[in-house]
């Protein structure tokens, strides 16, 4: 059965570097998304990507946040220079379309910055 | 704004006893609703959905769940549970023209051997 994956499991890296965090979605997916989860809070939701371009995005995602599809199998989030509060999971998830599909999450990528 | 709200941290229930996970929702719009599932260093597994239709909706590992639309509820169901139902399960919900999913807290299913 098809998955998504990411890399790195886990992440670990100094405040106001750049971090990369990689997925590759289900391959015959189109809509792409990003997810964070601050230990012990909510899944959040950071954006969303189709057709090459942001489609909704959230409070969270701002100017220090970007995504890529940088090729035809990744989806990159890129963190410019992160803060302690940057600290969370990461979750890739990608569905084939529409309001009604659903969003397949892969295993998730473990953001710790010091 | 929207929300979902699982009022129960932990559930604890026998091995075989029938189990039921809670979730209520806040939504303007028609909501489409999930269950995912947790599993320790493992990511959100899809379970099951209500998008229309019958409002009883049969998932995955033998999981169900009854949309009500007048209580603007979601619970997860099984008849009977196993030690390996052991997990982390979150509700979520969607809105038409949103493309995110808005998701609960999480409710800590605990099935005690």
């Amino acid at each position: 059965e098809p998955e998504v994956t990411q890399t790195p499991s886990h992440q670990v890296t100094q405040m106001g570097q750049e971090v990369i965090l990689r997925c590759v979605p289900i391959s015959n997916h189109l809509y792409f998304y990003w997810y964070r989860q601050i230990l012990g809070q909510k899944v959040e939701f950071l954006v969303s990507f189709y057709n090459n371009e942001i489609s909704e995005k959230s409070e969270i995602f701002d100017d220090q946040f970007s995504v890529e599809r940088p090729d035809g199998s990744n989806f990159t989030l890129k963190i410019r220079s992160t803060k302690l509060e940057d600290s969370a999971m990461y979750f890739c998830a990608s569905s084939s379309g529409g309001f009604t599909d659903t969003q397949y999450f892969g295993p998730g990528t473990r953001l710790t910055v010091l | 704004a929207q929300s979902v709200a699982q009022p129960e941290d932990q559930v604890n229930v026998a091995e075989g006893n029938p189990l039921t996970v809670k979730c209520t929702y806040s939504v303007s719009g028609n909501p489409y609703l999930f269950w995912y599932v947790q599993y320790p260093n493992r990511g959100l597994q899809f379970l099951l959905k209500y998008i229309t239709g019958d409002n009883l909706v049969k998932g995955s590992y033998g999981f169900e769940a009854e949309f009500n639309k007048s209580q603007t509820s979601f619970h997860l169901k099984k008849p009977s549970a196993l030690v390996s139902d052991s997990a982390l399960y979150f509700c979520a919900v969607r809105v038409d023209r949103d493309d995110k999913i808005i998701f609960g807290k999480g409710t800590r299913l605990h099935i005690l051997p």
